[in-house]
């Protein structure tokens, strides 16, 4: 497994700006995901992230409102774009560490105004 | 496209009512079956994960079952502290990530 932390736990956002969520994993990892977990919802995948390539986004997401940066094998940054209410959500980042299991992190609850 | 549903949307016990989760897939080459623990507040928690047919994998009073078609969730005698939202999601096709259904949220009430 991995130990999985999140910045920031929770934000209150306007309308029309950015934020950006940091995901750090205590061992180095290949693949890294984020997912979205709107009210009532199911857990959606936005993106893949590898190092040392672009990520690989799902349909329905794209890199402008979702940009990724994954600089090293630990670290992993999701940043919401120009934000609206329907961002309102939870961003979960996760990992696998060899097999086909991810592993979640404890997830970013964002609230846009 | 890959879809899992899962029944029922929600489901309460009371203390050492045994039951059953239900999760029906959708899936080109299944690579894995996994459910997952989810506490208010916090990130999914990984419980197990299912290759085959019949295969089946147990951990204190949850035990997890696959067939071709849909995955149980088998909850024996449960506890307060068991009531949690149970996911279920799946891996295949040419995907790397998990696909998952809206989850079933649990009340084990004592």
């Amino acid at each position: 497994s991995a130990v999985i932390s999140q910045k920031p736990s929770r934000d209150i956002c306007q309308r029309g700006t950015s934020l950006t969520i940091q995901c750090q994993v205590d061992s180095q990892v290949t693949m890294m995901f984020w997912y979205r977990q709107q009210p009532g919802q199911s857990l959606t995948l936005i993106a893949t992230a590898n190092q040392g390539s672009e990520a690989t986004y799902e349909s329905g997401f794209v890199i402008d409102k979702f940009p990724i940066s994954r600089p090293n094998l630990t670290f992993s940054t999701l940043t919401v774009s120009n934000m609206s209410p329907e961002d309102s959500s939870i961003y979960l980042c996760s990992v696998t560490t060899g097999g086909n299991e991810q592993y979640f992190g404890p997830g970013t609850r964002l609230t846009v105004t | 496209e890959d879809q899992v549903t899962q029944s029922p949307e929600a489901l309460r016990l009371q203390e050492g009512e045994s039951s059953s989760l239900n999760c029906s897939y959708t899936v080109s080459g299944l690579r894995g079956l996994f459910w997952y623990r989810q506490d208010p507040g916090k990130g999914p928690e990984f419980l197990f994960t299912l290759y085959s047919a019949g295969e089946e994998k147990e951990k204190e009073r949850l035990k997890a079952t696959l067939t071709k078609k849909e995955s149980f969730l088998h909850i024996t005698a449960p506890k307060p502290e068991d009531s949690a939202t149970y996911l279920c999601a799946v891996f295949g096709g040419g995907a790397d990530g998990l696909t998952f259904g809206k989850g079933t949220h649990l009340i084990i009430q004592p």
